[in-house]
């Protein structure tokens, strides 16, 4: 069971658009549409953004969408703001009730 | 709102057994349709799912590390509990307890603890 692969990093300027990636098998990404992305601040515990590839929790800005394609799974977000400099991860459901995480991106908001 | 609250040891000893609690409060454990789980992250490291347990006690564990992992619940204090024996260095991280929806995502987290090994 590997990790799946995120880029280790991504910037953007305020108002741009960014977009990570979540590279998996089709074991996982590929095979479920159970993927989910979640962020962190430093020192904080990780924070739900995305469900189900591309729903939206209550409360979660607009500019967060999500989408899938294969085995990766994508996470944009729009009309960047200062407030969005994170970590993110993605997770996948796996199979066999196991799960995945990404190994995180590292969001600047330049 | 649920809140989850991980207690327990802050420092553990090599090759000795790590436990934790997460107290669950604003919900019931014995709910349906909830997965509870533990998540650790090594420092300046990614997210590792260890395992999880439903309130019926039904448990599914990390291949890479269910020999060391144990995760119990105890419903009559709305509580669930993670023991990992035989630690070494690499396992010093920060603990979390979540709780995860129909094997779909996790909603709610705890704030997490950080446990070091060392002697």
């Amino acid at each position: 069971q590997s990790a799946l692969t995120q880029p280790r990093s991504v910037s953007g300027s305020p108002g741009q658009s960014v977009t990570i990636s979540c590279t998996g098998t089709s074991s996982d990404v590929g095979g479920y549409n159970y993927v989910s992305w979640y962020q962190q601040h430093p020192g904080k515990a990780p924070k739900l953004m995305i469900y189900d590839v591309s729903k939206r929790p209550s409360g979660v800005p607009d500019r967060f969408s999500g989408s899938k394609s294969g085995n990766t799974a994508s996470l944009t977000i729009s009309g960047l703001q200062a407030e969005d400099e994170a970590d993110y991860y993605c997770c996948s459901y796996a199979g066999s009730y196991t799960r995945v995480f990404g190994g995180g991106t590292k969001l600047t908001v330049l | 709102q649920v809140q989850l609250q991980e207690s327990g040891p802050g420092l553990v000893k090599p090759s000795q057994t790590l436990s934790l609690t997460c107290t669950v409060s604003g919900g019931s454990i014995s709910s349906g349709g909830y997965y509870w789980s533990w998540i650790r992250q090594h420092p300046g490291k990614g997210l590792e799912w260890i395992g999880y347990i439903y309130y019926s006690g039904s448990t599914y564990y990390n291949p890479s590390l269910k020999s060391r992992v144990t995760i119990s619940v105890d419903t009559s204090k709305n509580q669930f509990s993670l023991k990992l024996s035989s630690v070494t260095a690499a396992d010093t991280a920060v603990y979390y307890c979540a709780r995860e929806v129909a094997l779909m995502y996790f909603d709610y987290w705890g704030q997490g603890t950080l446990v070091t090994v060392s002697s």
